[in-house]
């Protein structure tokens, strides 16, 4: 069975550029979450999604984040403008009942 | 609220010793636990988790935890280290039933572990 799959794995930018990261959950998982991992830190909660809903989302900076999870399958989180800041690792998790099954990652590096 | 404590930074143990990184949880009601490990540039991968029931869980790659309901502790153990071992482990605690609360787990700083051939 496949795992929760995000693309890019990783991006350089310059600041005040858009970027885009992706996610693909795991088959038949509800819900969907996007955390933020800092260097040497747990991972943080931007968003939940349960199906298309965003039910948990007040973590996220509305102000340049963005997500999206229109058919509630796979999702988007977007930044606009990015930051210097924003460098980080961008983590995407699915679960069905109880465990959370995290993706790769996604290493953002902003110039 | 929930919380999570991993109270030390770094673990550092010989190859084939036995290996325990520490975890203590605050949560309102009951728990679930849960611990993770991170290798460089990968996201967390499940290693297992409290729910209930036995309170000695084992799970991938020969871990296991105890959950210590009076201590509120859920320390992650192995009887013998492997330098493969050397990784980021996180523990999460989420409340069973929160009221008013949220479903999502709180995470630790994390530990790192370090085996020494």
């Amino acid at each position: 069975e496949a795992g929760v799959v995000q693309s890019p794995r990783y991006k350089i930018i310059e600041k005040k550029q858009p970027v885009a990261f992706w996610c693909n959950p795991i088959s038949g998982h509800n819900t969907l979450y996007w955390y933020l991992q800092n260097l040497g830190q747990g991972p943080e909660l931007l968003i939940r999604y349960e199906n298309e809903e965003a039910v948990d989302d007040s973590q996220l900076p509305k102000d340049r984040f963005s997500a999206e999870r229109l058919k509630g399958v796979d999702s988007t989180l977007k930044i606009q403008p990015a930051e210097l800041g924003d460098s980080a690792v961008y983590l995407c998790a699915s679960s069905g009942e109880v465990t959370q099954y995290f993706g790769p990652g996604t290493r953002l590096l902003v110039l | 609220a929930q919380s999570v404590a991993q109270p030390e930074d770094q673990v550092n143990v010989a190859e084939g010793n036995p290996l325990t990184v520490k975890c203590t949880y605050s949560v309102s009601g009951n728990p679930y636990l849960f611990w993770y490990v991170q290798y460089p540039n990968r996201g967390l991968q499940f290693l297992l988790k409290y729910i209930t029931g036995d309170n000695l869980v084992k799970g991938s790659y020969g871990f296991e935890a105890e959950f210590n309901k009076s201590q509120t502790s859920f320390h992650l153990k192995k009887p013998s280290a492997l330098v493969s071992d050397s990784a980021l482990y996180f523990c999460a605690v989420r409340d069973i039933a929160p009221r008013g609360g949220s479903y999502i787990p709180t995470f630790g700083r994390g530990t790192s572990l370090i085996v020494h051939p």
